[in-house]
């Protein structure tokens, strides 16, 4: 069975440019969440979709982040415009119900410059 | 909300010590705790996970311990190796709510 997985692996943007970042989860999970980890910091969760209807979006920083998942498959995150604070290693995770075990992409590393 | 606090934040071992992680949490409403291992460039990966109605779960070399009157839970890993160095997370959340609360992080060096 394939993993969750992410694109880009990296991505290196100016300040005030944007972003798209793009989460596979594994087919048939309809839950998927979107976490991020500021460097030594704590991963930090950004919000939850079922299939696509956002079920949690508490963590979400601001305005600037836009996460979409139509269709219910893949999903993506926006930002714009992007700031230096929003650097870091954005993960996804995909489960089947809610509760299960939380499989994790391999990140994508943004680094705002 | 819920708030997980992890330590150590570093720990070096020789290969074959024991090496304990220990992590407490805010929200006596959490019942699930896992525990993912990242090794360096890898995506984080569930090595161990228990529930609140045990108290330990042994799984080979790992195992957790939880006590909920104290809001606190462990990882032990027995006879380590140079392998199991990486960065391991500790989480909690809800049933039923998925979201996770991770800790910071402890990063763990073998030595052989």
């Amino acid at each position: 069975e394939a993993g969750v997985t992410q694109f880009p692996s990296h991505s290196v943007i100016e300040k005030g440019q944007t972003v798209t970042l793009r989460c596979d989860p594994i087919s048939g999970h309809d839950n998927l969440y979107w976490y991020r980890r500021v460097m030594g910091k704590e991963i930090k969760f950004l919000l939850h979709f079922v299939k696509e209807s956002k079920q949690d979006e508490s963590g979400m920083p601001n305005n600037r982040f836009l996460a979409e998942r139509t269709g219910g498959t893949y999903s993506t995150l926006k930002v714009q415009p992007a700031e230096l604070e929003d650097s870091g290693v954005y993960f996804c995770a995909s489960s089947h119900t809610a509760g299960d075990t939380q499989y994790f992409g391999p990140g994508t590393r943004l680094t705002v410059l | 909300g819920e708030n997980v606090e992890q330590h150590p934040s570093t720990l070096s071992v020789q290969e074959g010590d024991s090496a304990v992680i220990k992590c407490t949490y805010s929200d006596s409403a959490s019942n699930y705790f896992p525990w993912y291992k990242q090794e360096l460039g890898k995506r984080p990966q569930l090595i161990i996970d228990i529930r609140s109605n045990v108290g330990e779960k042994k799984d080979q070399r790992i195992a957790v311990t939880l006590n909920k009157t104290a809001k606190h839970f462990s990882l032990h890993i027995t006879e380590t190796q140079p392998e199991d160095s990486a960065v391991y997370f500790c989480a909690a959340s809800i049933s039923g709510y998925s979201t996770l609360t991770f800790g910071k992080g402890t990063m763990l060096l073998v030595s052989p």
